[in-house]
């Protein structure tokens, strides 16, 4: 069974689009996040949240937003999309320090 | 300003080495360091993790070395295997926060 999972795999689209990729866990986890993987693989945390709390990555633009259905779900919605947006999105989750990563979603915009 | 930093950026060894990942760290807060290893297409996954109260920890053929005072760790792979190339990051966090990560290690294992 997959532990965490993201959908789509892949996303192409268009410049100015809006866009949402899903994450499920099904660990029991109470905190997940999202981390974005440049074309240099360099992993950045955009988000993390509980049902206490969301932090927010300050570099990260408000056309970014999480948002939580359920304690199994973060869904990371993104508006008015960019070139510079073209990256490798994953998902986390954890209970305590250790965190389990999602396949990710390779987001291209053209 | 990174954080964490991860060196080398690239390493070649024959199988059957022993290749070395090192990182250094600057916020003293963090409390708690993990190895993640990435193959092409997929996620980070979870090698091995160390806090700062010990200075070695090993599972299997993965050895962590922590030197608290210089704010240091590494990773050690024994009988290096064709399978273990990848991409090798080092992280770190503070209690239960997100993961602030090295720029990646690619592991080339040569037959």
């Amino acid at each position: 069974d997959t532990a965490v999972s993201q959908t789509p795999k892949y996303l192409v689209t268009q410049m100015g689009n809006d866009k949402s990729i899903k994450c499920e866990q099904n660990l029991g986890h109470d905190t997940m996040y999202w981390y974005k993987q440049d074309s240099k693989k360099f992993l950045k945390i955009m988000f993390s949240y509980n049902n206490k709390e969301l932090i927010i990555n300050e570099t990260v633009p408000n056309r970014f937003s999480p948002k939580s259905p359920d304690k199994a779900h973060l869904n990371l919605h993104i508006n008015s999309l960019e070139l510079g947006d073209s990256a490798v999105y994953f998902c986390a989750s954890s209970q305590s320090h250790e965190q389990y990563f999602g396949p990710g979603t390779r987001l291209t915009v053209t | 300003q990174q954080q964490v930093k991860q060196s080398p950026q690239s390493l070649i060894v024959q199988k059957g080495g022993i290749p070395i990942i090192n990182c250094a760290y600057e916020n003293t807060a963090f409390d708690y360091f993990p190895w993640y290893q990435q193959f092409p297409g997929k996620g980070p996954a979870l090698l091995i993790a160390i806090r700062p109260d010990v200075s070695e920890k090993k599972e299997g053929r993965f050895t962590i070395s922590f030197n608290k005072s210089a704010k240091q760790f590494s990773l050690h792979i024994m009988d290096s295997q064709p399978g273990d190339s990848a991409t090798y990051f080092c992280a770190a966090s503070t209690g239960r926060r997100a993961l602030t990560f090295g720029s990646g290690t690619r592991l080339q294992v040569q037959p």
